[in-house]
């Protein structure tokens, strides 16, 4: 299967900005996601970006994809208390009917 | 209420025994999806259904089984439970329509811990 990789924790002060970094594997990939999983939940897309992209913007969100070294980072500006969950970055190679799931990145927010 | 369901939400069960966990969508989802979620491995594919009656393996399939009669639902069940299928499973649906981005949406998940 395609291996996705995050790193499994991170830990910013309110205020500040949070960068969660993932690389991937298919460069076939059309879409690649990032979802929030809230402590109990189920995920929630938080945003994607289609892979003719570099970089989308959506209020707070930064999400930078760097097609050439497979690596998509999403950016938090001003991280807040409510920001604090389990990211996963996931792509979906051409032709899949699935999206394939880094391990996922926690993320604490200190006040 | 409109959505994706999942039930129970928690189960404890023992070796050996059948489990059922029960999705229902109710958005008329072509796609409907099975995933597990265990800690330094994130979400890994149990089995997926693109329509009634079809269902096609993921990446970790052994000792489940899922059926797919009716569009809205996609039962999973575990026919033999063993400790390594304590996990919390997560169904999603997706409607693949042509320019669609794929995107997933997921139940709240079911927590099984297998004595």
């Amino acid at each position: 299967g395609e291996d996705v990789e995050q790193s499994l924790f991170l830990s910013v002060r309110e205020g500040d900005s949070s960068v969660i970094n993932c690389t991937y594997t298919d460069s076939s990939s059309t879409y690649l996601y990032w979802y929030k999983q809230e402590p109990g939940a189920g995920l929630q897309l938080l945003t994607y970006i289609f892979s003719n992209m570099d970089m989308k913007q959506d209020q707070r969100l930064t999400v930078l994809l760097n097609k050439k070294d497979k690596h998509l980072s999403l950016r938090i500006a001003d991280t807040q208390t409510g920001d604090s969950a389990i990211y996963f970055c996931a792509e979906r190679p051409s032709g899949a009917n699935n999206l394939f799931f880094g391990t996922g990145t926690r993320l604490t927010v200190i006040p | 209420d409109a959505g994706i369901t999942q039930s129970p939400r928690y189960k404890i069960t023992e070796t050996g025994r059948q489990v059922t966990l029960m999705c229902h969508q109710t958005w008329s989802h072509s796609y409907m999806f099975w995933y597990r979620q265990d800690l330094g491995h994130g979400l890994r594919l149990i089995y997926y259904s693109a329509a009634a009656d079809i269902t096609d393996k993921g990446e970790v399939p052994d000792g489940y089984v899922v059926s797919r009669s009716k569009t809205e639902n996609f039962p999973l069940t575990l026919e033999s439970a063993t400790r390594s299928q304590t996990s919390v499973y997560f169904c999603a649906s997706s409607d693949r329509g042509q320019g669609d981005t794929g995107e997933l949406f997921f139940g709240e998940g079911s927590r099984l811990t297998v004595l």
